[in-house]
């Protein structure tokens, strides 16, 4: 495995339906991060773990977004009940010290 | 307004000439610069990566930061019909492991 790996590539999804997205980063990669990407702007931070531990939240991550990364290896990302404004490209990148590598991501579209 | 703005593009080049790329910022403490590719329906893939102010080279590639004007830039020499894609820029602060990311520019480098 040489880069960081992200399922399902594609979710489509009814509005208020709880979906979840797993990310398996670069094994000796200890910081795993999630972003969120919509249509024309760039990444926005979501959060971020060294190891096991989630060391930062953005604001954006609503109480209906949770993320774990048990025994510091992959990650998954709920969001519950989603909502229409949830559709975008949930990208995983990886890193041990400088320079993300990122996955292909995640596209969510809630009708 | 953001914390990183980028040109906007789109911008559409013939083979063969340089594309220039710009980023401003407005916090101070950034001190690591970014340039990421990004294809269509992939993750963003790290380009280049600078420390402060000054240039770095990297074959057909020029990243030169500003951090007076707090002004990055981005040059692609003897551009080619596979440097089309989307360009973000990307910073952070020293001991921040979150990147601020522009909202990209789209390159079309024309046969």
């Amino acid at each position: 495995d040489t880069g960081v790996s992200q399922n399902p590539r594609h979710k489509i999804t009814k509005r208020g339906q709880n979906v979840t997205f797993r990310c398996d980063p670069i094994s000796e990669h200890n910081r795993l991060y999630w972003y969120r990407q919509t249509l024309g702007q760039g990444p926005e931070f979501l959060t971020y773990f060294q190891n096991e531990a989630q060391l930062e939240k953005s604001r954006l991550l609503s109480d209906r977004f949770s993320a774990e990364r048990p025994k510091g290896s992959f990650s998954t990302l709920e969001i519950q009940r989603t909502e229409q404004g949830d559709s975008a490209m949930y990208l995983c990148a990886s890193s041990f010290l400088d320079g993300y590598t990122f996955g292909s991501g995640t596209r969510l579209t809630v009708v | 307004q953001k914390e990183v703005e980028q040109d906007p593009g789109p911008l559409s080049v013939p083979e063969g000439a340089i594309v220039s790329l710009n980023c401003t910022y407005s916090n101070s403490a950034f001190q690591y610069f970014m340039w990421y590719r990004q294809y269509s329906r992939k993750g963003p893939e790290l380009l280049m990566y600078t420390y402060s102010s000054g240039n770095k080279e990297d074959g057909r590639f020029t990243a030169q930061v500003d951090k007076s004007s707090k002004y990055i830039s981005l040059f692609i020499r003897d551009s080619q019909p596979s440097d089309s894609a989307t360009y973000l820029c990307a910073m952070s602060a020293i001991d921040d492991y979150k990147l601020s990311f522009g909202a990209g520019t789209t390159v079309t480098v024309r046969a």
